[in-house]
């Protein structure tokens, strides 16, 4: 089955920093990748979707220029969480789909981030 | 907006019990259908999905799932459960029209020995 990346696996930083966060389809083009995020014992919250070439759609309350998205090529997508903070430790993934129809949305394996 | 409810949050059977997770969700347009298992430490696995056609569809590890269109309803089941069955299940529907995915709150299953 198709693979999606994620890397890093763990990142551990300080408040005020950036981190970025990659995500790789590794056999497929991926025309939308999505983010989420997921806090413990919950469900995956969707912050952005992204097609390729084009600016991310961020859902209602996802700060866009806190959370920067780029899916600069079909198998590349990164999420860049700027000026971090203790309230965005999490864990977040990545999920790619391919653009025709019936296709299902593969996930990453996930990347856990703790602010300091 | 687009909402997807899943009835229980946490179900506790013994081994070879029979299983069902129930699953609805607030679209009335076109969707697909799909649930998904995070197992302990690990990351999200799909277990079965449903685009069109026969509205019962089988997945992986004996799971089968049925599309009910009246009902807006796509509960997940499984006849016998196993031990290694315990996991966190998720329904999600994907709007075609929005392009995205909505998940559920998730089911956490617990299979006792």
């Amino acid at each position: 089955g198709a693979v999606v990346s994620q890397h890093p696996s763990r990142v551990i930083c300080k408040s005020g920093t950036s981190v970025k966060i990659e995500c790789r389809s590794l056999d497929f083009q991926a025309t939308t990748m999505f983010w989420y995020r997921q806090f413990p014992k919950q469900s995956l919250m969707l912050m952005a979707t992204s097609n390729e070439g084009s600016k991310a759609t961020y859902e209602q309350g996802v700060e866009k220029d806190k959370f920067l998205i780029n899916h600069a090529s079909l198998t590349l997508s990164t999420l860049t969480v700027t000026s971090a903070h203790p309230e965005d430790s999490s864990f977040y993934i990545c999920s790619a789909r391919e653009g025709r129809p019936q296709s299902e949305q593969y996930f990453g394996p996930g990347t856990r981030l703790t602010v300091t | 907006a687009q909402s997807v409810s899943q009835h229980n949050h946490h179900v506790i059977l013994s081994e070879a019990a029979s299983l069902e997770l129930g699953c609805n969700y607030s679209y009335g347009g076109t969707v697909n259908l799909f649930w998904y298992v995070q197992y302990p430490g690990q990351h999200l696995q799909l277990l079965l999905k449903y685009f069109s056609g026969d509205p019962l569809v089988k997945g992986i590890k004996g799971f089968e799932a049925e599309f009910i269109k009246s009902k807006f309803s796509f509960n997940l089941r499984k006849p016998s459960v196993q031990w290694s069955d315990t996991a966190e299940y998720f329904c999600a529907v994907y709007n075609t029209n929005a392009g995205k995915s909505t998940f559920g709150d998730g089911t956490t299953l617990t299979v006792k020995p």
